[in-house]
């Protein structure tokens, strides 16, 4: 199974500040098409887990452009440019590239 | 606007057989460009995705290794919706349980999730 590890696990962040958060896998998620099959997702107190980023760059349906997603092959980045309070939540990568799909372990974000 | 809607019971004893519905609205659980998947979250586990149906032609399932022997993944086309069987229930099955969508590479909508208690 493909191993995804998130750093760091805890975020407090002041808003107006940005934030980045790192993802590694243990093997590249890089498809023959072009595409590196690796998503973001919030989880948001009480809630299901909401898709922020797929493809590792693409956002979803919704999601506000201060989330970008970045990075090729093993190595991402989940960049928020400018923390808001409702950006407060649990973060998790994921591979979406093979069965079983995996995840990070989360990084929880804060407000200062 | 795609939703699920997700039902069954969220206590249930040991050894027994939890039997989960996900009803889908705006797709259809015969597509041939998305699955139907199950995930669970467990404090001692994470998130941690249990299996999927999807049709292809013809219907095809797929388990995590942890669950294979104990679950089973079925769709209703009548009722447009997925089902989860998962038999032999011990404490450790104790978590969240959600259905979701996997489409273009990523789980894009999720159901709202049941939290399952096994427990005598």
């Amino acid at each position: 199974d493909v191993v995804m590890t998130q750093s760091p696990l805890s975020l407090p962040v002041t808003p107006g500040e940005p934030a980045s958060i790192s993802c590694r896998s243990s093997q590249s998620l890089l498809y023959s098409n072009g595409y590196n099959y690796l998503d973001w997702y919030l989880q948001k107190p009480g809630q299901s887990p909401q898709l922020l980023i797929y493809l590792a760059s693409s956002r979803a349906s919704g999601v506000p452009d201060r989330f970008s997603g970045n990075g090729s092959g093993t190595d991402f980045t989940l960049n928020i440019s400018r923390v808001e309070a409702e950006d407060v939540g649990v973060y998790y990568c994921m591979q979406g590239l093979q069965i079983p799909h995996t995840f990070g372990q989360g990084t929880k974000l804060e407000i200062k | 606007q795609v939703q699920l809607q997700q039902s069954g019971p969220g206590l249930v004893k040991p050894s027994q057989t939890l039997s989960l519905t996900c009803a889908i609205s705006g797709d259809s659980v015969s597509t041939d460009s998305a699955s139907w998947n199950w995930i669970r979250q467990s404090p001692s586990r994470g998130l941690e995705w249990l299996g999927r149906t999807l049709y292809r032609s013809e219907w095809s399932n797929d388990y995590a290794v942890s669950v294979r022997s104990r679950m089973t993944i079925s769709a209703d086309t009548s009722k447009n919706q997925f089902s989860l069987q998962l038999n032999s229930l011990t404490p450790d099955d104790t978590a969240v349980y959600f259905c979701a969508r996997f489409r273009s590479g990523a789980f894009d909508f999720w159901g709202q999730g049941t939290l399952v208690t096994v427990s005598s």
